[in-house]
Order: C-alpha cells, then structure tokens, then sequence
C-alpha cells in the first residue's frame, strides 16, 4: 500500500539559510500534518492542513510557514534557521474532519541538520 | 507540566514476557487514544487506537484506555525481539471539536526485548 512520502530525506542547512521539506500524502488523505521530533524527545505538532487550509496550528515559529496544494502535498519552508531547528521532521497524512482522524499515518521523515 | 505523561522506561524483558506501558493525561477533551510504535530512524507506526474508555484487542495488543481516571495502557503478551522500539501514546480531541486531531504524544518508552 502507498505511504506517505517525505522529501528529502536528509538535508544539511548552515545558520540563517532556508529550508523546504516536501510532503505527498497517501492518495485519497486530504489533511496533512507536519510535527518535529527533536533528539529523545516527542513529536511536537507543528501545523496541519485540510482541503489546502490551515486547520490548527501548534508551537510553530514565525519563521516557518507551510502550505498545502491543489494535489494535497504540503511544503514546510523553514527561514533564517537556527542550530535549535535540527531535528526529525514528520508529516502524517489522514482522511479529513469528517471522519475521526485517529488514523494519522507517518512519513518516514526529514532530518534536518543546522550547522 | 505536559498534557500527556507516559513511564518513560527504559524497559528490558525476556523474549515471552508481558510488558505493560502506561500514559497519564490531564486534557479532558481527549477522546481518541493510540498507540504508536517508532523504530529507530523511522516514522511512527499506528499500532493501535481506542475511542473513549473501554479495552481493545488486536493479537497480542491489548489498549485499554481509563477516562475516569485519565490514564491508559498498552500490554503486550508473549513479548519478541521484533518488538524493541520505542512505544509512544498519542491523544486526540478528534473530529468536531477545534483540534482537527493534532496528536499530543507522551514522551516515549524505549522497550527493548532480549532473547
């Protein structure tokens, strides 16, 4: 069965650079979520989106913004980055609102390095 | 103090052995209950999820999930090596309610089951 998909799978980021982390949802899924997982911690909720709008927002700073297309992939563009963004980037993928959204589905996840 | 605490381990049992993991949680808006299973390197999988208080049994998993006294569990009967990873409860407001299932996770127990 299709998973979700996450691109890349490793990326290297000096201070101050951006990033853009890619997300392609299983087919059918209309809502999104990205959550970042930094080393031996949870995975915090970042942001999430449904039927390309924002639905809920959690502790996402302001230098990161996200959207979601008419395909339903998603983008997280992460600007002026710090050594303190380094972590696992997952997106998990569901079916939206309409139905309880227990079911969220995990990407194998970015990880992104800031030196 | 976090919405959801989970016995952070580490956990160490013979192959065969029930292993019992356990989260706390404060947020009685929480309806939805899982459990998540992340492999070193990897995305979280879905092993298991409840609505509301009761028990449910898939093979050798058993959640229960105990609203009136927030607290919930995942036992694992006849343990495998396969089994080692890192077990981690998830809570959601769910469908309806303005939270459009953002999962808040517990910290992660690490089990690691020996031959």
């Amino acid at each position: 069965a299709a998973g979700v998909i996450q691109s890349p799978r490793h990326l290297i980021k000096e201070k101050r650079e951006t990033a853009t982390l890619k997300c392609y949802p299983i087919p059918r899924h209309d809502t999104v979520y990205w959550y970042q997982q930094g080393p031996g911690q949870d995975p915090q909720f970042l942001i999430s989106f449904y039927e390309k709008m924002q639905s809920d927002k959690g502790s996402i700073p302001d230098r990161f913004s996200a959207q979601q297309f008419s395909d339903y992939h998603s983008e997280l563009n992460m600007s002026s980055l710090e050594l303190g963004d380094s972590a696992l980037y997952f997106c998990a993928s569901s079916l939206g609102p309409s139905l309880p959204s227990y079911e969220q589905y995990f990407g194998p996840g970015t990880r992104l390095t800031v030196t | 103090q976090k919405e959801v605490e989970q016995d952070p381990g580490p956990l160490s049992v013979p192959e065969g052995a029930i292993v019992s993991l356990n989260c706390t949680y404060s947020n009685s808006a929480f309806q939805y209950f899982m459990w998540y299973r992340q492999y070193s390197r990897k995305g979280p999988e879905l092993l298991m999820y409840t609505y509301s208080s009761g028990n449910k049994e898939d093979g050798r998993f058993t959640a229960q999930v105990d609203k009136s006294s927030k607290y919930i569990s995942l036992f694992i009967r006849d343990s495998q090596p396969s089994d080692s990873a890192t077990y981690l409860c998830a809570m959601s407001g769910g469908a309806g309610g303005t939270s459009y299932g953002k999962l808040t996770f517990g910290q992660g127990t690490i089990l690691t089951v020996h031959p």
